[in-house]
This record gives structure tokens, sequence and C-alpha cells, in this order.
């Protein structure tokens, strides 16, 4: 399986800042990388497909990039909706595996 | 607008399977243009993806969960549900169900709210 690691595990931001979240795979996976949002009791939503592509819907203010093995998630100019937690998962081969998570609180 | 609802029991005892069935609205569970995967999350982690059924109602599983994994389709009522048999305690998650496209990135929209499943004796 490949695996997928996230850092920081946690951050602390506060309104108007900007944050980046990377995600490391265990092998080359191209831009087979896709990024979601969980908040709290709620199911993960879908922000970010093919480490760049922007889900209707989602602000402009998201962000993704990378390639090969290393991809990153920004959040420009944080906004309070912007607060949970951030999951990666590649796509290139099942089974799909997910990160571990990071979350952003304030 | 494609909505996804997961049901089934909340509580299993260890050794028990669990089975839970995902109702498709908004759309058909027999489009050709679409998988349909169930997903569990652990509390804390990361979410797990634990198989899909395709259109032609063949299926693909996590291999460390394929031993006790089936995965079916009920089209008369666009559903699909999950058996998952002999549990224990590491099966206690939320199980989602959810929707990919047959060709694209491999990405999870939408996801259904999920059902929170504990295995405690």
């Amino acid at each position: 399986d490949i695996q997928m690691t996230q850092s920081p595990s946690s951050l602390s931001a506060s309104v108007g800042d900007s944050v980046k979240i990377t995600c490391r795979a265990s092998q080359r996976i191209g831009t087979y990388v896709n990024w979601y949002q969980q908040k709290p009791g709620k199911a993960p939503q879908l922000l970010i497909f093919g480490a760049s592509n922007l889900q209707s819907g989602v602000p402009s203010r998201v962000s993704g990039s990378g390639s090969g093995t290393d991809f990153t998630l920004t959040i420009s100019s944080l906004q309070p909706e912007d607060f949970a937690t951030y999951y990666c998962q590649e796509s290139y081969v099942m089974p799909f595996t997910f990160g571990p998570g990071t979350k952003v609180d304030i | 607008q494609v909505q996804l609802q997961e049901s089934g029991p909340g509580l299993l005892k260890p050794s028990q399977t669990l089975s839970l069935t995902c109702t498709v609205s908004g759309a058909s569970s027999t489009s050709a243009d679409y998988y349909w995967s169930w997903i569990r999350q652990p509390a804390g982690k990361g979410p797990e993806w634990i198989g899909r059924i395709y259109p032609t109602g063949s299926t693909d599983y996590n291999p460390s969960l394929e031993s006790r994994v089936t995965i079916s389709r009920d089209t008369s009522k666009n559903q699909f549900s999950l058996k998952l048999t002999s549990v224990t305690a590491a099966d206690t998650a939320v199980y989602y169900c959810s929707r990919s496209m047959v060709s694209g990135y491999n990405w999870f929209d939408p996801w259904g709210q999920g059902t929170p499943v504990t295995v405690s004796s």
C-alpha cells in the first residue's frame, strides 16, 4: 500500500492567516491526490482533486499543488469556517489510502 | 443533487456480522459513470477505504479486509450494502458510503452523513 503522511499534525492560526499543509506519498503518484475538509461530527467534504483542481463550490482561497511524492494544500486568508481537519488521499492505486489528518484550530 | 444515507445497527458484539445499507437518491446506483464505495473512520483517525461496487456489480476490496467483506447492491431499491463478518473492537468506527467516478482521479464525493458502529461485549 502507498503510505500518506501529513505535516504538521496540527496547527494554530488566526483569521486572515495563510496556512500550508503538506502531504507526502511513500512512492511517486503523479497528481493522484485529493484533499478533504472535515468538521466535527460531519462527513469529509472534497476540496481538491487531481492535486490542484478546485471542486465546484469551494472558495478560491483554497488551492492545491504538487506532483510525484510531495503535495501542498494552501488556504489563504483563513476564515472562521476553515477551522477543521484536513485529509489528503492517494487515488493512484487501491486501497486509496488517506493521510492521518491535519487539524487547524485557533 | 445526489444524496446518500447509511442505515443499520449501531451496536454489535464481537464475532457478529455488521450489515449496513446505503440508500442513493438523486442518481442511479447502476449508472455506468460511477463506483459506489464504503469508507470507515475510527475516532481520531483518518478514513479507511473498505471497498467498492462497479456499475456491472463486480467489486474491489481493501486487501486488509477482503476476507471479511462483501459489498452488494439492490438495484430495485437503489441501494448498496456492506457486510463485515467476525467483527472485533477494531471495527468500531463511523461508516460512510460515497461515490467516485469511473473515469477520473478516484475522489469521493458526495459522502453520506455516516453511521457510528460500536463493537463491544
